[in-house]
């Protein structure tokens, strides 16, 4: 079964600092994808960033980028140049073919100005 | 803009009384999906609808029910609400069922049972 995990219950970063979100998973599937979702406090939850399993390239949106290590089974966002309003939870979710989208836990992200 | 919306934002209901949260999308998505979110918890997914075909997740209790009547609309039926229903209920929508598919969020439907 997959599973996701996210080991960081909160983190906290200074506004135009970097912070890392650690995310791990485990599938017995080779083809799958990979995904960071935002939640901001009392607002809908959108996509940050989404990457495929058999693409080696790290995806990466603006100030996101995430470390995809495929042999780790690790999945991390990187958040540069923070702003207040990446304050938020942040959850790794994964997919593969025929099965639902599977969730960790959430991180919640505080930005200090 | 293209979206899923929720109705209504808060429901209050009481123990026993049944209740329907409503969901609506403009994206022509195939697939709904609807989630309960329990404070700082991640999301489970409930059952999803693609197309009129109707999916439901194993330990989804039988409290809950859905109905999908034409493409836009999805709804949330819960029969005999329980304490431990109070959560978020999320809404989302995708092109597709396969494994790459984005999933697009409504704001969520708060529910609260007395």
């Amino acid at each position: 079964a997959q599973t996701v995990t996210q080991s960081q219950p909160e983190m906290s970063v200074q506004e135009a600092e970097t912070v890392t979100l650690s995310c791990t998973y485990d599938t017995s599937e080779s083809d799958y994808y990979l995904f960071w979702y935002k939640q901001p406090p009392s607002r809908q939850m959108i996509l940050v960033i989404r990457q495929e399993a058999y693409k080696q390239q790290n995806a990466t949106e603006n100030r996101f980028s995430v470390n995809f290590q495929k042999a780790a089974k690790s999945f991390s966002l990187k958040i540069s140049d923070s702003q207040l309003g990446d304050a938020a939870m942040y959850f790794c979710a994964c997919n593969q073919a025929g099965t639902a989208l599977i969730f960790g836990k959430g991180t919640t992200l505080s930005v200090s100005s | 803009d293209a979206m899923v919306i929720q109705n209504p934002r808060y429901q209050v209901t009481q123990f026993g009384k049944p209740v329907t949260l409503s969901c609506s999308q403009t994206l022509n998505h195939n697939v709904m999906y609807w989630y309960q979110q329990k404070s700082s918890q991640a999301p489970k997914l409930l059952f999803h609808y693609y197309d009129k075909d109707f999916n439901n997740e194993a330990d989804t209790p039988d409290n809950f029910q859905s109905r999908r009547p034409n493409t836009s609309f999805c709804f949330l039926d819960i029969r005999s609400p329980g304490l431990g229903d109070a959560a978020m209920y999320l809404c989302a929508t995708s092109r597709d069922h396969r494994e790459g598919d984005t999933q697009y969020f409504g704001p969520g439907t708060r529910l609260t049972v007395l």
